[in-house]
């Protein structure tokens, strides 16, 4: 089983800054890594597909790199309504996992 | 527009049983994996298991092995999640996901709205 692990638990930052979110894998998840936004009392929201794509009505300010075992999300300039919990999940090797999120907050 | 309607809060007692539901629409559904994600109360996300209505192949996490059932209906477009015997643990919100195509699968571009199920005596 692929392990993801996330860092850091928590991301204090400002509206406007710049945030970066690590996900470290504990074996290769090839390309196949994916980034999703929870607010709370709702839904994953999927953003990155396959460590750099964008999914579909994500904007321009989150990217997402990476390969292998390591990947970083970014989001360029923090607008209010992206402070929330991140989760990166593997689609590589099953089972498939999820790391254990990163809570981006003001 | 594609869509994933899950079925409505439950309240069970241990040692009950349950299935909830998670109903398709606008897209085949057929052709896209169908998975469910576990959330514990101010927990993160736990894969469960993932059906390929297509040809019902099932994979299962490890961790919900035996623990939970996943089927499909593909006559009315539904995902199913099952236990036989319900434990206080297994209070959580669930959701289920379109997981991809065939070749995708795991990819989970679309969220049902959740089941909150309770498990209390």
């Amino acid at each position: 089983e692929i392990v993801l692990t996330q860092s850091p638990a928590t991301l204090s930052l400002s509206p406007g800054e710049r945030a970066t979110l690590s996900c470290r894998a504990s074996q290769s998840a090839s390309s196949y890594l994916a980034w999703y936004q929870q607010k709370p009392g709702q839904a994953p929201r999927l953003l990155i597909y396959d460590a750099s794509n964008r999914a579909t009505g994500i904007p321009a300010r989150f990217s997402g790199s990476g390969s292998g075992t390591d990947f970083t999300l970014t989001i360029s300039s923090l607008e209010p309504e992206d402070f929330s919990v991140y989760y990166c999940q593997q689609r590589n090797i099953w089972p498939l996992t999820f790391g254990g999120g990163t809570k981006v907050e003001i | 527009e594609v869509q994933l309607v899950q079925s409505g809060a439950e309240v069970k007692k241990p040692g009950e049983s349950l299935k909830i539901s998670c109903k398709g629409s606008g897209y085949s559904f057929t052709s896209y994996w169908i998975g469910w994600v576990r959330q514990m109360p101010g927990k993160g996300l736990e894969w469960m298991g993932i059906i390929y209505p297509g040809n019902s192949d099932t994979r299962y996490s490890p961790s919900f092995q035996g623990q939970v059932t996943i089927s499909a209906d593909k006559s009315i477009s539904t995902a199913f999640l099952q236990w036989s015997s319900l434990k206080a643990s297994d209070t959580a919100i669930y959701y289920c996901a379109r997981g991809g195509t065939i070749a995708e699968g795991g990819k989970f571009d679309c969220w049902g709205q959740g089941t909150l199920v309770t498990v209390s005596s």
